[in-house]
């Protein structure tokens, strides 16, 4: 399977706190993207990193790429309540059509 | 940027009965994706719809049971055949994700019960 991996499942913080999750996956990319879902809801895109980018911002949003360890991460800061949701990391390899996404890590903001 | 407008956002069936989704976009897309979310878990591609021919499907899903069409590059519908509680899922339509934008857009999803 080329579906990724994401920890933690689950985590819980304070409004204000930073939200830290990590993504892994398998194979050669082309770019790696980061998605919400609210409530099961439709996806939204967030951010896109390519596969030649190292770090990238977007707002409150950090995201970090690592391809010799086929990883990434997305840092929340100063959460907020309305960040409560679940995150996905989603990648393309290099031929394919389609993306595969990670596991996701759901994320509860407490106000 | 597209617009996905999927319908129904939710129902509730008997088993042995089906469901047809509907995804209409805003803009003409030559492959349109349709993925299931079963619960608390990831997204898992069911099937790439291209317009003008048959839908390619995912190890694990047949056309039987989730006929699809494509009569236009703007429209699209999933079937979920012959139901049973384990069909209870999320079904998501999709577009995008690959050449330009490389970004997906997605409908709102539906929220299928079986019972």
């Amino acid at each position: 399977s080329q579906q990724g991996e994401e920890d933690p499942q689950a985590l819980s913080i304070q409004e204000g706190e930073n939200a830290t999750m990590n993504c892994s996956y398998k194979t050669s990319i082309n770019n790696l993207q980061w998605y919400r879902q609210n409530s099961g809801r439709g996806l939204v895109h967030l951010i896109l990193i390519r596969s030649n980018e190292r770090e990238k911002h977007s707002g409150r949003l950090r995201v970090t790429l690592d391809t010799s360890k086929k990883s990434s991460s997305l840092l929340i800061t100063a959460s907020r309540a309305a960040d409560t949701a679940s995150y996905f990391c989603a990648t393309r390899s290099t031929g394919a059509n389609n993306l595969f996404f990670g596991t996701g890590t759901r994320l509860t903001v407490i106000p | 940027s597209a617009v996905i407008s999927q319908k129904p956002s939710r129902d509730i069936c008997q088993r042995g009965t089906s469901l047809t989704i509907q995804c209409q976009v805003d803009s003409q897309v030559t492959m349109m994706f349709w993925y299931r979310q079963q619960p608390g878990q990831s997204l898992t591609l069911i099937a790439t719809a291209n317009q003008g021919s048959e839908a390619t499907y995912e190890s694990g899903f047949v056309i039987d049971k989730f006929p699809i069409s494509r009569p236009n590059l703007t429209f699209s519908t999933l079937t979920v055949s012959n139901m049973s509680p384990e069909d209870s899922s999320i079904y998501l339509c999709s577009v995008g994700g690959q050449g330009v934008p490389m970004e997906a857009f997605f409908g709102q999803g539906t929220r299928l019960t079986v019972v």
